[in-house]
């Protein structure tokens, strides 16, 4: 069974740069697409961007020039950075895989709250 | 960007049957995905497009199916119990960007 872990600083200061690692369990990084999506409170899901195992990349073009994402194929991992963060980016950020013919999301981590605040 | 538009809330009674909509610009063209989201957990895949047709995952109900034609794609449940209350979204790939593109969802109050 695949399963995905966020792990991460829970509270980030203003213009300060959000990290998260997403390690995946029961399947190695292989043809899929490694999603970060994320969900302010209250509010609904947005598209952050995904890389694979080769690092082709693509992102939400409302937070690329903000965005890094990185993948680590030897521990299984991939990870986002978001710069210069505000509070418009405290949400509940997850880790997904995205199915590479038919582009759905099939494995989602638990999710992590990110509160930017001083 | 492509934009999916949902209604904010859908209220059925216990058994009958309840529809979400989800409508895009010819979105008809696109294999939909949807969602089930409940209070404090992750998103569920429901219903996911395979060689055109809806399917569904392993362990979801057959009650739960989906439809897709013209602007708008439908998640339909039959018989819909307590436990179905949840936020649904739909979902779709924007060919044109390589993007993913999420419904604003749907609160479905049984």
């Amino acid at each position: 069974q695949v399963q995905l872990q966020e792990s991460g600083p829970g509270l980030v200061k203003p213009s300060e740069t959000l990290s998260l690692t997403c390690t995946v369990s029961g399947d190695s990084i292989s043809i899929y697409y490694w999603t970060w999506i994320r969900q302010p409170p209250g509010k609904g899901l947005e598209w952050i961007g995904y890389i694979n195992r080769s690092g082709n990349i693509n992102y939400n073009p409302s937070l690329k020039s903000r965005l890094t994402m990185s993948v680590d194929t030897s521990k299984n991992q991939f990870s986002l950075k978001l710069s210069s963060v505000t509070a418009a980016d405290t949400a509940v950020y997850y880790c997904a895989r995205g199915s590479v013919v038919n582009r759905f999301f099939d494995y989602w981590g638990q999710g992590t709250l990110v509160t930017v605040s001083s | 960007s492509y934009v999916l538009t949902q209604p904010p809330s859908v209220s059925v009674a216990p058994g009958k049957t309840a529809r979400i909509t989800c409508g895009g610009n010819n979105v008809g063209s696109k294999s939909v995905h949807w969602y089930q989201q409940k209070p404090g957990q992750a998103p569920v895949l429901v219903i996911y497009y395979d060689i055109d047709r809806p399917s569904r995952p392993s362990g979801i109900p057959e009650r739960f199916s989906g439809s897709n034609s013209g602007n708008t794609a439908t998640l339909t449940i039959s018989r819909v119990e307590v436990g179905d209350e949840a936020d649904y979204y739909c979902q779709v790939w924007d060919s044109s960007g390589d993007h993913w593109v999420f419904g604003g969802g749907t609160k479905l109050t049984i």
